[in-house]
Parts: C-alpha cells; sequence; structure tokens
C-alpha cells in the first residue's frame, strides 16, 4: 500500500449535491491526518484536521477509520466555490514534515 | 500581517545554472519546509528545518541545497545538479517542531529551466 492513497477523480457533480472522497494510508502507527484545499495554480491551505474518529466543520465532515486505515471527506450541499483539488495528508515520518497525497479533483457546476 | 513569503513568483533559468529560491516568515515559526509539485503529483518534501542552524534531507533532496541561519529565513538553492528543476516549489511552515500541526504555506515560486 502507498504512504496515502486518493482517488484522482475529477468528480463532477451539481451545486447542492453530497460528494465524498476517500484515502487510504499505509503507516497504522499515524495519529494526525488533516485534509487541504488547493486550487488551481495556488498553495495548498488546510480545511480540517482529524485527530480522533472525525470532525465537522459547516457542510464538510471527515472520518477516520483507524481498522481498514482510510479518511473520509464528505462535502454536503456542494456550492460552485467547493471547486478544488482536495488533499489527503499524514504524518511523514522525517521531524514535523507531512506527506501529501495526489489530490480527488472536485468540479461543481450549475 | 503575519504571513510567509516566496519571491519570486515565476522564475527561469538556463541550463547549468544554480538558482536561490526565497522563502521568508513573520509567523515566528520554529520549523519550515521546502516541497516540490508536479503536474497531477502530490507534494514531495526536499528539505526541511525544525529550528535555526539545523536542516535535513528529506524525499528528494539531490540537486538541492539549504540554509537556516535565521528563524524567519529558509532559501532553497536549486544547483545544477537537479536534473528536473522545472516545478512549482512551495515553502511551508508550522508553530511546532514537536508535533503535528497545520502547515501554512507561501504563494509558491514557479520554476522553468529553458
Amino acid at each position: 500500500r502507498k504512504e496515502v492513497e486518493q482517488d484522482p477523480g475529477p468528480f463532477n457533480v451539481p451545486e447542492g449535491a453530497t460528494v465524498a472522497f476517500n484515502c487510504t494510508y499505509s503507516n497504522s502507527a499515524s495519529q494526525s491526518f488533516f485534509w487541504y484545499r488547493q486550487d488551481c495554480r495556488k498553495e495548498p491551505k488546510l480545511l480540517m484536521s482529524v485527530y480522533s474518529s472525525g470532525n465537522e466543520d459547516g457542510r464538510f465532515t471527515a472520518q477516520l477509520n483507524r481498522a481498514s486505515q482510510y479518511i473520509s471527506l464528505l462535502i454536503r450541499d456542494s456550492k460552485l466555490s467547493d471547486s478544488a483539488t482536495y488533499l489527503c495528508v499524514v504524518p511523514h515520518q522525517a521531524g514535523t514534515a507531512l506527506i501529501f497525497g495526489k489530490g480527488t479533483t472536485l468540479s461543481v457546476s450549475s | 500581517d503575519g504571513g510567509i513569503t516566496q519571491s519570486p513568483k515565476y522564475l527561469f533559468r538556463k541550463e547549468g545554472q544554480n538558482v536561490t529560491l526565497s522563502c521568508e516568515q513573520n509567523l515566528n515559526h520554529d520549523a519550515m519546509y521546502w516541497y516540490r509539485q508536479d503536474p497531477g503529483q502530490g507534494l514531495r518534501l526536499i528539505y526541511y528545518s525544525q529550528i535555526v542552524n539545523d536542516f535535513q534531507k528529506g524525499d528528494i533532496a539531490e540537486g538541492y541545497s539549504v540554509s537556516r541561519e535565521k528563524k524567519e529565513s529558509f532559501p532553497l538553492t536549486v544547483t545544477s545538479a537537479q536534473k528536473n528543476p522545472t516545478a512549482f516549489y512551495l515553502c511551508a511552515s508550522c508553530i511546532d517542531r514537536n508535533s503535528y500541526n497545520e502547515q501554512f504555506f507561501g504563494p509558491g515560486t514557479r520554476l522553468t529551466v529553458l
């Protein structure tokens, strides 16, 4: 299993739809997980941190399944502005660096 | 405003030339990182520094060098030994060098080798 793996998509959904992304990771000892958002040709920005079983922030819910070693991101009531690439991020063994997945691309249309 | 800055935004260089990318932060963060991103790829760790005057190689350090003489600054030099340097370079910082926390990124430098 790769260190972190995501379905690259693209996911094309209409406004108002609910969409979910999954991410698998290989290091069973990992304790901290993150979802970052990256807009086209921009730097990544933190969307959510996941330290326990899950986290919810408005329309966004992140869940962690340690037994199966996967993390999911659920977006409800999709907005046009949600169109971006979503990066699944897990701890690196080098200091406190992070390992970034290749990202899942979401395109929300009207 | 606190933040992390990178310059220049776009950089062109001829083959065989060394070039230095700037990264400055005024967030008083201990840890700083350099990543490289290629099209359709995830970010890959080049170098990282958890404290002033100390830095460590990441996953793809060959052909790169760094320094950390000041807490605020972590410049990256792309040397002529780097075989495929054209990429998007991202610098990041983190407040805590001992635990995994949010990393704040600069706007990036797009390097193109002609």
